[in-house]
């Protein structure tokens, strides 16, 4: 399988302070990037779709000023919570795929825990 | 994508043979069906994915109905450590991946 890693695993911040969450395809180019969001006893639900180099689509409902995604090259995506709130306080999961063979398959970080106070 | 139904929750003796039910009657003829698990608070594991044929792997087996809508993931020998929640999912191309409620999986000591 490939490896997706993701940074800070927690992170808890303050009401109206901005966080950011990194994720890298360790062994593989990742030419798409998702990222998801948990909360708690439901299941993923999908944020938004990136591809190298383009502009982030946003799903129905997530609002693209709030949720900043930046897919700059392909082994890194990050993901800006702006001006968080403790309704953002989640699970959030980002998940890469690439071009050919098995890494067509859609792999995940480990997700990072976020706690805004 | 084709929607999946699954049940909500099974047991299984630690040891035996696990295995978990998906229907998704709807499914079109270029759509895989994927399994992965989601061990609480960790990212989705990929488990097994096919088309039309059987496939197996070191983690489980994955039978499909010729007719396409149905398939069961077998885990062969259930371990305390494969308690988590399986989703069945069918997915076209490299869309994303949509997730429902998934099966809730609890092996029994």
């Amino acid at each position: 399988g490939a490896v997706v890693s993701q940074h800070p695993s927690r992170v808890i911040c303050k009401s109206g302070t901005s966080v950011k969450i990194e994720c890298r395809s360790l062994d593989f180019q990742a030419t798409t990037m998702f990222w998801y969001r948990q909360f708690p006893k439901q299941s993923l639900m999908l944020m938004a779709t990136s591809n190298e180099g383009s502009k982030a689509t946003y799903e129905q409902g997530v609002e693209k000023d709030k949720f900043l995604i930046n897919h700059a090259s392909l082994t890194l995506s990050t993901l800006t919570v702006t001006s968080a709130h403790p309704e953002d306080s989640s699970f959030y999961i980002c998940s890469a795929t690439g071009t050919s063979g098995v890494k067509e398959t859609q792999y995940f970080g480990p997700g990072t825990r976020l706690l805004v106070l | 994508d084709a929607k999946t139904t699954q049940p909500t929750s099974m047991d299984c003796a630690e040891g035996r043979a696990a295995n978990l039910p998906c229907n998704h009657s709807t499914i079109s003829g270029n759509e895989y069906v994927y399994w992965y698990r989601q061990i609480h608070s960790q990212g989705p594991q990929y488990i097994i994915h096919g088309l039309k044929n059987n496939e197996t792997n070191e983690m489980a087996s994955l039978i499909i109905t010729e007719d396409r809508k149905s398939s069961t993931l077998i885990l062969p020998h259930a371990t305390l450590r494969d308690t988590a929640v399986y989703y069945c999912i069918v997915r076209q191309g490299r869309r994303a991946l949509t997730f429902g409620s998934g099966t809730r999986l609890q092996v029994q000591p």
